[in-house]
């Protein structure tokens, strides 16, 4: 099973406007990270925010972080058509102690331009 | 390198073949992960190697697949008796410390089998 979910499935704005994604898990944590991913090849890391922080700037991109919840958003400000592509939440959670990133299924976010 | 680096790009293969998928990491990048993607999911995890060994293998479907990373560095998945199932895009990510930075993904294996 999968420890992150991301929410909604699929988004789709206009360019200029805010884009927020959501992200779920199951399980403690070390860190929670964000990916990019174009046309469905390879990941971009975008942000890592571990389990004592609770907020993270990177630019137009703000995570935070609610460990109580177990809920971690992603807000992408001003957004671009370039914006368009798949965004994941990976946690770091896995039995046994080894760090391994583990993804959800991804939001799918469309920028009209 | 200057990132991670796999290949083949694409790859098509006929049922019941064997298949190596390469990946070569970021230079001292001990850590080494292979994930496989199948079209509208996340990346689901197959097998880790800190150095040299597999520090977790548990993500391997079955005994057709076999990873290795002989030296350290360059790592091998290799697919026994592909079956049309095992059609997925094969990403693998390198990091050098898990915990404080992210991972570095390459731009993974188109897998094909018909």
């Amino acid at each position: 099973s999968q420890q992150g979910e991301e929410d909604p499935q699929a988004l789709s704005i206009q360019e200029g406007e805010n884009a927020t994604m959501n992200c779920s898990y199951k399980t403690s944590i070390n860190n929670l990270q964000w990916y990019r991913q174009n046309s469905g090849r390879g990941l971009v890391h975008l942000i890592l925010i571990r389990s004592n922080e609770r907020e993270k700037h990177s630019g137009r991109l703000r995570v935070t972080l609610d460990t109580s919840k177990k809920s971690s958003s992603l807000l992408i400000t001003a957004s671009r058509a370039a914006d368009t592509a798949s965004y994941f939440c990976a946690t770091d959670w896995k039995p046994g102690g080894s760090y391994i990133p583990t993804f959800g299924r991804g939001t799918s976010l469309i920028v009209h331009p | 390198g200057a990132g991670v680096s796999q290949t083949p790009s694409n790859k098509v293969t006929e049922k019941g073949k064997y298949v190596e998928l390469r990946c070569d990491p970021i230079s001292g990048h001990t850590a080494l992960y292979w994930y496989r993607q199948s079209l509208g999911q996340g990346p689901e995890f197959l097998i880790y190697f800190q150095g040299t060994g597999a520090a977790d293998d548990s993500g391997l479907p079955n005994d057709r697949f076999f990873a290795v990373r002989p030296e350290g560095s360059v790592s091998t998945l290799k697919i026994q008796r592909t079956e049309r199932g095992d059609s997925a895009v094969y990403l693998c990510a390198s990091s050098l410390t898990p915990r404080d930075y992210g991972y570095t993904f390459g731009s993974g294996t188109r897998l094909t089998v018909v």
